[in-house]
């Protein structure tokens, strides 16, 4: 019954060091999205896994971005190496499905790079 | 490139008022359209979709969308708003498969 959930909901680094983003998508839903939203960009897609597909990965700014999907569930967004250019709200959406279905957006995670 | 484009950054309007949020999308193929809406420290809520049929869409609050395929847009519209509609908006498109292309947004301000 919970919505998507992440974690942590801030977190402040200093620049240089490597980040974990955690996201827990609604419980049956096969599909699972990362988004960066920030002042200069706006939302931005980043990747999105759907079952045991090949995940999505043409958003992903750099190669110092990667994520993962264990269990079909489970996902963590990895920042190695971060910027000051990588502050930003990270959001996770979950569907049911892709092609149409609603995206069940969780409440993000503000990083901010120092 | 596959875009939207949201035409108005920020809408003051008076309470009771109609408004509407332009968003225009670039695409030949079939596309899912989506309004999203962000109230202030909140996180993104699905507003109305349109898939397929009909063209006009309603959605949650009174909101609805109308579907223009020749003019490849999906302009939001409420006969008459209230305070709490303070918010912004976004505009998304899906092409082909599920990831969402989102407009800059519109800042929809209601003035009492």
């Amino acid at each position: 019954g919970a919505g998507v959930s992440q974690s942590p909901s801030n977190k402040v680094t200093e620049k240089g060091k490597d980040v974990e983003l955690r996201c827990d998508p609604i419980s049956g839903h096969t599909a699972l999205y990362w988004y960066r939203q920030s002042l200069g960009q706006g939302l931005e897609f980043l990747i999105y896994f759907q079952g045991n597909s090949a995940p999505d990965k043409s958003g992903l700014p750099s190669d110092r971005f990667s994520a993962e999907r264990t269990g079909g569930s489970v996902s963590t967004l990895t920042i190695q190496r971060t910027q000051q250019e990588d502050s930003a709200v990270y959001l996770c959406a979950s569907s049911r499905r892709q092609g149409g279905e609603t995206q069940y957006f969780g409440p993000g995670t503000r990083l901010l790079v120092l | 490139a596959q875009s939207v484009t949201q035409l108005d950054s920020q809408v003051p309007v008076f309470e009771e008022a109609p408004v509407e949020l332009r968003c225009n999308y670039s695409s030949s193929v079939s596309v899912y359209l989506f309004w999203y809406v962000q109230y202030p420290n909140q996180g993104l809520q699905l507003l109305l979709k349109y898939l397929s049929g009909s063209t006009l869409v309603k959605g949650i609050n009174g909101f609805e969308a109308e579907f223009n395929k020749s003019q490849t847009s999906f302009h939001l519209r409420k006969p008459s708003v209230h305070i709490s509609d303070t918010a912004e908006y976004f505009c998304a498109v899906s092409y082909q498969g599920g990831k969402l292309i989102f407009g800059q947004g519109t800042e929809l301000s209601v003035k009492p």
